[in-house]
């Protein structure tokens, strides 16, 4: 079964700030990534947190809590280009050969 | 960021035959690549790993003589669905580990994808 937590779906207006959070097992943890995908496309990568603490890049920013196993993503002033699912990845282990784990992705709806 | 090539971008075979799919990482070296399927609306399954020189390690339920692997090169690796069926009918995706260093992240970068579709 899936060892990240992420919400299903999101609706939101232009302009304003939505905030997917994402919970995990700690089993193999190695960093939480984020990565955003339209339709019919691949996965591209938005951000990457291996420590506490927030990464901002632009308009979206990425926060991580190792002790409470939680990150989140946070998208602000939002556009409708926005929506597109946003998926969290635990990876894995160096042993793994970075392996990442996909959580089951949030559908972010962003409505005029 | 960095640019992994992925070809062909879509296919449609007949039941039965067999498909090949490349992945290829264009501005770094990678090692280790991966292979995901994804079904609509669903997350991506990750099907195996790819190591440059070795075995390809395959995840739970995948059959590795169905889906062939081989990472021939650096920058390299190919998917073979072998006999392929309807069920087999996905989005297939691939990425390259860039391991980081030089101030850039340990992350994946994926390939646009190669939808197939099995008559």
């Amino acid at each position: 079964g899936q060892s990240l937590e992420q919400p299903s779906e999101v609706t939101a207006v232009e302009g304003a700030i939505v905030q997917i959070n994402c919970t995990y097992q700690t089993s193999g943890f190695y960093g939480l990534s984020w990565y955003q995908q339209h339709d019919g496309g691949a996965p591209t990568f938005l951000s990457y947190n291996a420590l506490d603490g927030l990464e901002e890049t632009g308009r979206f920013s990425s926060f991580l809590s190792r002790s409470d196993s939680y990150g989140y993503l946070l998208l602000q002033e939002l556009q409708m280009k926005d929506s597109a699912s946003y998926f969290c990845a635990k990876g894995g282990t160096t042993d793994s050969w970075g392996k990442f784990q996909f959580g089951a992705g949030t559908q972010v709806v962003v409505t005029p | 960021g960095a640019v992994v090539s992925q070809h062909p971008s879509w296919v449609i075979c007949k039941s039965g035959t067999s498909v090949k799919i490349e992945c290829r990482s264009l501005d770094f070296q990678a090692t280790t690549m991966f292979w995901y399927r994804q079904f609509p609306k669903q997350s991506l399954m990750l099907m195996a790993t790819s190591n440059e020189g070795s075995k390809a390690t395959y995840e739970q339920g995948v059959e590795k003589d169905k889906f062939l692997i081989n990472h021939a090169s650096l920058t390299l690796s190919t998917l073979t669905v072998t006999s392929a069926h309807p069920e087999d009918s996905s989005f297939y995706i691939c990425s390259a580990r860039d391991p980081g260093g030089g101030g850039r992240t340990d992350t994946q970068y994926f390939g646009p994808g190669t939808r197939l579709t099995v008559l």
